[in-house]
């Protein structure tokens, strides 16, 4: 069955610190996508980025880096130096081939703190 | 450069009344979505559209309709409100369901009171 785990409710940093935000999945197809979508207070959902399952290459985008471990089922989401702007409720998503149905984690919420 | 539009943006109901939500996508998409979004649980999905004409159930469909006459309109429907229909509901379309990332539109808070 799908299913994700973001066990962060909430985190605060300081800005210019570094955060990490967890993304645990759970799935019995071999081929699936991950995705992390961003919620700012504007209540919009943006879309950050999407990892194929055969494609453990870890992505740096600016201030942004996730790393895909197949191993522990992870696709964890890095943000270097963080800003005040990057206050927002984070989602990581899973689709699986065998099913049409994109299944959300229930979101951290993250707080930059100036 | 539209994307994804959402009617209305904002709305209050009384428990018994019934509306529909409107999404409409200029981007050609196949793939729609609705869900709804409530604090702690992420997004869950309600119905979904594989295309004109076809409509499915998703995790939480109870209480609502959908209809996809045109492939650029989604409509979600709900006959009866309850107030555990109180969420703030999201459209979203993609071209292709697994693979790629869906576009959102910018949702409507609904309220039954």
């Amino acid at each position: 069955a799908q299913k994700v785990t973001q066990a962060q409710t909430e985190i605060s940093v300081v800005e210019k610190e570094d955060v990490t935000l967890d993304c645990v999945y759970e799935t019995r197809d071999t081929t699936y996508y991950l995705f992390w979508y961003k919620q700012p207070p504007s209540g919009e959902l943006v879309f950050l980025i999407r990892r194929n399952s055969f494609d453990e290459q870890n992505e740096i985008s600016g201030r942004y880096s996730w790393n895909f471990q197949k191993s522990t089922s992870s696709f964890n989401f890095t943000i270097t130096a963080s800003q005040v702007v990057d206050s927002a409720v984070y989602f990581c998503a899973l689709s699986e081939t065998s099913y049409d149905k994109v299944i959300f984690g229930p979101g951290t919420s993250l707080s930059v703190i100036p | 450069n539209a994307g994804v539009t959402q009617t209305p943006k904002f709305r209050v109901l009384k428990t018994g009344q019934s509306m529909t939500l409107l999404c409409a996508q200029d981007m050609n998409h196949e793939y729609m979505y609705w869900y709804r979004q409530d604090p702690g649980m992420g997004l869950r999905l309600i119905h979904y559209s594989v295309g004109e004409g076809t409509t499915a159930k998703g995790e939480v469909p109870d209480g609502y309709n959908v209809s996809r006459l045109k492939k650029q309109n989604f409509l979600l429907g709900l006959e009866s409100a309850a107030p555990s229909q109180t969420s703030v509901y999201f459209c979203a379309s993609s071209p292709n369901y697994r693979a790629t990332e869906a576009f959102f539109g910018q949702g409507t808070r609904l309220t039954v009171v």
